[in-house]
């Protein structure tokens, strides 16, 4: 079946630092690829997508690349902020637009 | 423009008791989702609907039931609580067709079980 795996955090940074955090996923086919962002108390919000290999998704300063040959979808933003404390989701839809979630990475950034 | 709207937002249950989340959405989507959220392991798909009348399993069902009969709302079903499904609980919709469509989630509901 299909599955996501993300780095475990938390990942602890101070401000302005290059966030990466890591997502692999396995299915067949060409699934599509999205990160979503929990703030504290709110629900999950769509942060970027690809939807075929060698795609970057791109939103607020993050960026990730559909990478079919190593099937993974990293998370990058290069200078992060305190307002991008969060907890970062990874996930895929194969079929009938059901998504298959990674279990989550919390991002602290420090000022 | 509401999109996805769940209620209750906070829920303290009692051992056995039974209760309704509420889901409803305005943007005429078909596909609706429920999902529950547990630390360290993401959200876990526990009921979908492709469209009125028709409901299907995903990976966590057990303990809860669902039904679908308009196209705006899917309502969630404890049928008797156990404090396993303390948890958040997340309702999705989107449109159909294809695997690139953007799936609108609510607020959450925080479901505590005693």
């Amino acid at each position: 079946g299909n599955s996501v795996t993300q780095m475990e955090g938390p990942v602890t940074l101070s401000e302005e630092a290059f966030l990466t955090i890591n997502c692999t996923y396995t299915a067949t086919g060409y699934p599509s690829l999205f990160w979503y962002v929990q703030y504290p108390g709110e629900g999950l919000q769509l942060l970027l997508k690809a939807t075929k290999a060698d795609d970057k998704g791109s939103n607020k300063g993050f960026e990730a690349t559909y990478r079919k040959e190593t099937t993974s979808f990293h998370l990058e933003k290069g200078s992060v902020q305190v307002s991008d404390s969060a907890v970062y989701f990874c996930a895929l839809i194969k079929a009938g637009n059901m998504l298959t979630f990674g279990g989550g990475t919390r991002l602290m950034v420090k000022p | 423009n509401a999109g996805v709207t769940q209620t209750p937002k906070f829920q303290v249950l009692k051992t056995g008791q039974s209760m309704t989340l509420q889901c409803a959405q305005d943007m005429n989507h078909e596909y609706m989702s429920w999902y529950r959220q547990d630390p360290g392991m993401g959200l876990r798909l526990i009921h979908y609907s492709v469209g009125a009348g028709i409901t299907d399993q995903g990976e966590v069902p057990n303990g809860y039931n669902v039904s679908r009969s308009t196209t705006e709302d899917f309502p969630l079903r404890l049928l008797s609580a156990a404090p396993s499904q303390t948890s958040v609980y997340f309702c999705a919709s989107s449109y159909s067709g294809g695997t690139g469509n953007t799936i609108y989630f609510g607020e959450g509901s925080w479901l505590t079980v005693v």
